[in-house]
């Protein structure tokens, strides 16, 4: 059974612009959890969606977004990024709760 | 509230056991794990306990929850090389699939 995906694995961007980061959970999976990692904060929840649904919210500002498709894929995106959004982004999926599987990460690096 | 506290540093000889502490808050967590996390790589789950449980043994990994005192351990045994990681213990508040995760205890396995 294939783990969960995300694409890219690496970006680089600059101040002000936004990303979108993308995340395939593993098959069956409906719901998708989005987490950040820097050296400073650790890790931190973002947010969760479950059946195209956001479910949970972590406390990060409006320009943190995402969204879940039909096939339960899901997105994220940081809009007028700044350098302290540089981090390691992971996604985790599970089937209804207790089990939560990650992704290797996209890490963002913002100049 | 949520708050979940490890030791940031733990060296053990290979062939030794190795015994990650773990403290946690939030007295309505009704899962609590340990994930490992390798140089550069995503979360991998090693372990869960139900908060209704005091002891779980998987292989070489036993985990042990005081509840009372909120006390969470990763016993791992025979502690090898690629043992070598950063171990995460985190809780799930009640409400939805959010994690809560500790810094984050570094481990090194000297040969």
């Amino acid at each position: 059974k294939a783990g969960v995906t995300q694409t890219p694995r690496y970006l680089i961007k600059t101040r002000g612009q936004q990303v979108t980061l993308s995340c395939s959970p593993i098959s069956g999976h409906r719901s998708v959890s989005w987490y950040q990692q820097t050296p400073g904060q650790g890790l931190q929840f973002l947010f969760e969606y479950f059946s195209e649904t956001q479910r949970n919210k972590g406390n990060f500002p409006g320009r943190f977004s995402g969204r879940q498709f039909s096939n339960s894929r899901s997105e994220m995106n940081v809009s007028t990024l700044e350098l302290g959004d540089s981090a390691l982004y992971l996604c985790a999926s599970s089937r209804q709760g207790n089990e939560q599987f990650f992704g290797p990460g996209t890490r963002l690096t913002v100049l | 509230g949520e708050d979940v506290e490890q030791s940031l540093f733990l060296s053990v000889r290979e062939g030794d056991s190795s015994v990650i502490n773990c403290t946690y808050t939030d007295s309505s967590s009704t899962y609590l794990y340990w994930y490992k996390q390798e140089p550069g790589a995503g979360l991998q789950l090693l372990t869960y306990i139900f908060s209704n449980m005091d002891m779980k043994q998987d292989q070489r990994l036993t985990v042990l929850l005081n509840k009372k005192d909120k006390h969470l351990s990763l016993r791992i045994a025979d502690t090898q090389t690629g043992d070598s990681a950063i171990y995460f213990c985190a809780e799930t508040p009640e409400y939805g699939n959010k994690l809560v995760f500790g810094a984050g205890t570094i481990l090194r396995v000297k040969s």
